[in-house]
Parts: C-alpha cells; sequence; structure tokens
C-alpha cells in the first residue's frame, strides 16, 4: 500500500515567521510531488509542484525535495493569517496514469 | 474562463436511493478523476478515465459508477450500494505537467 504521511497539525505560527510542512512517502519509484492548499469548505488548489531533487522557489513558497529520504517540505516565508488552511502533499508514483496519493493533510493557523 | 464545473453544490440523499454528481471541464483535458474526502483523511481515488469511453476503477469504487461519453463531461453516480457516502467529493482533470485541477467539490450528506 503506497502511503503519503504528514503530520495533522495543527501548526501554530506568528504572523511573519517560517511555516514548515513536512511530508514523507513510502513508495520509493515515485516521480512528482505537488502541494495544495485548501480553506476550509473549499477545494484544493495547487501550489507548488516539484520533480527533482533540490529546492524549488516560487514567491513566498519553497518546495524542497529529498528522494534518497523518501521527504519533501514546503515552506511558507513571511506566513500571513490567509495562509490559515490545510496544505495536502500528493504524490504521483508514476505508472503513466497520473494517480496522484494524498496525505491527509497538515493544519497550518498563522495568528497576528 | 476554463475550469471544472461540479454540480450540485449540496445534495441529500436518501436510504436505497440513486444520486449522480455531475462533472463537466472545458480546459480540453483528456484524464479526469474522482477522489472523495473524509474528515481527517486524505482524498481517496475512487474511478478515473485517460479517454472517452474508457474508465478504470480506483481504490475505492464500489458503490460507485461513471461513465465518460463526452471529453468534457464525467458523472459519477454513487449507488445505493455505496454504504456510507457522506463525503465531499473532488472532481480534477490532469494537465501535464502541472497536477490536477479540481472542482469546487459537492458535499453528499445522508438523510
Amino acid at each position: 500500500q503506497k502511503e503519503v504521511e504528514q503530520n495533522s497539525g495543527p501548526l501554530s505560527v506568528p504572523e511573519g515567521a517560517i511555516a514548515s510542512l513536512n511530508c514523507t512517502y513510502s513508495d520509493r519509484g515515485s516521480q512528482s510531488f505537488f502541494w495544495y492548499r485548501q480553506y476550509s469548505g473549499k477545494s484544493p488548489e495547487l501550489i507548488m509542484s516539484i520533480y527533482s531533487n533540490g529546492d524549488k522557489e516560487d514567491g513566498r513558497f519553497t518546495a524542497q525535495l529529498n528522494k534518497a529520504s523518501q521527504y519533501v517540505s514546503l515552506l511558507i516565508r513571511d506566513s500571513q493569517p490567509s495562509d490559515s488552511a490545510t496544505y495536502l502533499c500528493a504524490v504521483n508514483p508514476g505508472g503513466g496514469y497520473n494517480k496522484l496519493i494524498f496525505g491527509a493533510g497538515t493544519r497550518l493557523a498563522v495568528h497576528p | 474562463d476554463g475550469g471544472i464545473t461540479q454540480s450540485p453544490k449540496y445534495l441529500f440523499r436518501k436510504e436505497g436511493q440513486n444520486v449522480t454528481l455531475s462533472c463537466e471541464q472545458n480546459l480540453n483535458h483528456d484524464a479526469m478523476y474522482w477522489y472523495r474526502q473524509d474528515p481527517g483523511q486524505g482524498l481517496r481515488l475512487i474511478y478515473y478515465s485517460q479517454i472517452v469511453n474508457d474508465f478504470q476503477k480506483g481504490d475505492i469504487a464500489e458503490g460507485y459508477s461513471v461513465s465518460r461519453e463526452k471529453k468534457e463531461s464525467f458523472p459519477l453516480t454513487v449507488t445505493s450500494a455505496q454504504k456510507n457516502p457522506t463525503a465531499f467529493y473532488l472532481c480534477a482533470s490532469w494537465e501535464s505537467p502541472g497536477g490536477y485541477t479540481f472542482g469546487s467539490g459537492t458535499r453528499l450528506t445522508v438523510v
């Protein structure tokens, strides 16, 4: 059974701080990785995708991938109250059908 | 604007009743997916379709059925065989290499 694990949180950070969200996955052959943000009662929206080891930056967001450790993370710099949401990690195990496997999500709370 | 439209937003099902959730996309994407989300759990794959007139079961297909008669449409039927259908249902399409685009979801409740 292929799995994606996330700490459920809540992760509480003060406004302006760096929020660090972590995700581990079980399938060593996984090829691509995604972070989605989901506000309460809404559908997920894509924040970042990452395909190769290292860091990928987009504005205040940085995704980090370490395939050897089967670990992917998301850093949010200068956290804002509007960043308060659940962050879902998703993994594409390959095989040609793009059937993403999702973690249960980490709830982030940014307090003023 | 391109996107995925799911309807209805809220749906109530009586015991023994079949209900159909609509999913329409104007993104010209070939691959479409249905996921179910329960509180505290990750999204779980119900069915997926790579092309018109072809679809495959996902991890939790029992009690559900789908059709893919048109590229734009991928409706999901929740049958009476699904014993615990209360959940948030999400339809998605795949855009290479960027990942899924999701619809706004349908919240189904058994009454």
